[in-house]
């Protein structure tokens, strides 16, 4: 157990709607990084926040947004969502934005029909 | 534009090295990262390297880093069944923040 949780663990929806994930980080953990794993575009960093600011950001889609909340938890957003859009979604967190070692949750399945 | 490429399988047999290879395009890499993906699990960063770096050695695991063709590889000494795995390779450009490049992964299966 990483320490960092991820819900739900599968969402089934359909074209079109939008969902939130949400991802606690470790306690004292300060950075909160989400990542998508799909079978065609592989593992992409989504983006990154430290102590509730964005810190970098990768291939988001613009129907993508997420953001840190003061108590440090995240959620991401999706919307408009695409059958691409299936795939499993990874949180991390680390207690920095340096190079450290970044803790994984399980990951929320999303399946889009 | 950024592109991190890796061979897609290796497979060794236990007792054996492994070395996994990676190339990636960007060079303004600011840090090389390997990461171990088991089954049903999220990433566990194995190890990285700085880009003015040639060599990390630790314990069982060996970067190599040639800057100059921009090839990165991973030697793990002694491979044991337990490393089985998907490993990524991954570039990032940020010292304020971390924006990460993954590479397409190599699953590496140990044979007994």
């Amino acid at each position: 157990d990483s320490g960092v949780t991820q819900t739900p663990k599968h969402l089934i929806t359909a074209t079109g709607q939008r969902v939130t994930l949400r991802c606690s980080p470790r306690s004292g953990d300060l950075s909160v990084y989400w990542y998508q794993q799909s079978l065609d575009q592989g593992l992409q960093f989504l983006i990154q926040y430290y102590n509730g600011e964005e810190r970098a950001k990768g291939n988001i889609l613009e129907r993508f947004s997420a953001q840190q909340f003061p108590d440090l938890h995240s959620e991401l957003n999706l919307s408009s969502l695409e059958l691409g859009d299936s795939a499993l979604y990874f949180c991390a967190s680390s207690v920095g934005t340096g190079v450290e070692t970044q803790y994984f949750g399980p990951g929320t399945r999303l399946l889009v029909l | 534009g950024e592109d991190v490429e890796q061979s897609l399988f290796l497979s060794v047999r236990e007792g054996d090295s492994s070395v996994i290879n990676c190339t990636y395009t960007d060079s303004s890499s600011t840090y090389l990262y390997w990461y171990k993906q088991e089954p049903g699990a999220g990433l566990q960063l194995l190890t990285y390297i700085f880009s003015n770096m040639d060599m990390k050695q630790d314990q069982r695991l060996t970067v190599l880093l040639n800057k100059k063709d921009k090839h990165l590889s991973l030697r793990i000494a002694d491979t044991q069944t337990g490393d089985s795995a998907i490993y990524f390779c991954a570039e990032s450009m940020g010292n304020y923040g971390q924006n990460f490049v993954f590479g397409p992964g190599t699953r590496l299966s140990v044979l007994p």
